[in-house]
C-alpha cells in the first residue's frame, strides 16, 4: 500500500460526460502528479501541483482540469468525454517539488461508451 | 514524441536465470532514472533509481545500469522469481524538471 488512495476505483460513463476523479496523497506529501494511461500506451504526465498551486503541464488536454485543495487532495476533472479518454488516470505524490520518487495510487479506470 | 523508449514490449525468462530490460532515451538533459514495477490492478511502485553521476547502482537482486554516452539504461534481475513476473517501465527526468517521462514499459514473466 503507497498511501495514496484513488476515488472512484472505475467509472463508466457515456461521450459529452463530465467526470472527477479524486486523490489523496500519502500523508506529508505536498506534490501530486496525474497520469493518463491508455491501452498500450506508457504513462503519460498530465499535470502536477505542489501545495496547491499548478506547477507543471503536460499533455493535457483542454477539456481537462486539475486542482489540489488546501487538505492537499486533488481532483482530476475530465469533460466533454469522448472515447479515446478510455484510460487508466494514476495519481502520484511525492515531498517535494522537483521530480523524484513518486507514489503511486491505484489507479480509476474510466470506460468512456 | 516518445523521449524514453522500451523497445521490447514483453520479455519471459526462466526462474533462476537473468532478466535483462532495456530502455533508451534521447534528452541529453535527463540525468536521473528510475524503475517502476506495476502489477495488474495496482499503481506501478518504485524499484530502484541511479543519477547520472553513477554508472550503476545495486539493491539487492536488482542493478541498474547507466550508459551515458549511448543514452541507455538496463536493468538486471538476479536471480529472477516467478513473483518478478510484472511490467517494468523506466523514467527519465532531469534534476531541475518537475516530470517523469515514461516509456510503455516492458511486460516481464519468469517461468517457474
Amino acid at each position: 500500500d503507497s498511501g495514496v488512495t484513488q476515488t472512484p476505483k472505475h467509472l463508466i460513463t457515456a461521450t459529452g460526460q463530465r467526470v472527477t476523479l479524486r486523490c489523496s496523497p500519502r500523508s506529508g506529501d505536498l506534490s501530486v502528479y496525474w497520469y493518463q494511461q491508455s491501452l498500450d500506451q506508457g504513462l503519460q504526465f498530465l499535470i502536477q501541483y505542489y501545495n496547491g498551486e499548478e506547477r507543471a503541464k503536460g499533455n493535457i488536454l483542454e477539456r481537462f482540469s486539475a486542482q489540489q485543495f488546501p487538505d492537499l487532495h486533488s481532483e482530476l476533472n475530465l469533460s466533454s468525454l469522448e472515447l479515446g479518454d478510455s484510460a487508466l488516470y494514476f495519481c502520484a505524490s511525492s515531498v517535494g517539488n522537483l521530480a523524484g520518487e513518486q507514489f503511486f495510487g491505484p489507479g480509476t479506470r474510466l470506460t468512456v461508451l | 514524441d516518445q523521449q524514453v523508449k522500451q523497445n521490447s514490449p514483453s520479455l519471459s525468462v526462466q526462474e533462476g536465470r537473468i532478466s535483462i530490460l532495456n530502455c533508451d532515451y534521447t534528452n541529453s538533459m535527463f540525468d536521473y532514472f528510475l524503475w517502476y514495477k506495476k502489477y495488474p490492478a495496482e499503481g506501478p511502485t518504485f524499484l530502484i533509481s541511479i543519477s547520472s553521476i553513477k554508472d550503476k547502482n545495486e539493491d539487492g537482486r536488482f542493478t541498474v545500469f547507466l550508459n551515458k554516452s549511448a543514452k541507455h539504461l538496463s536493468l538486471h534481475i538476479v536471480p529472477s522469481q516467478p513473483g518478478d513476473s510484472a511490467v517494468y517501465f523506466c523514467a527519465a527526468s532531469a534534476s531541475t524538471g518537475n516530470q517523469f517521462y515514461f516509456g510503455t514499459g516492458t511486460s516481464l514473466t519468469v517461468i517457474p
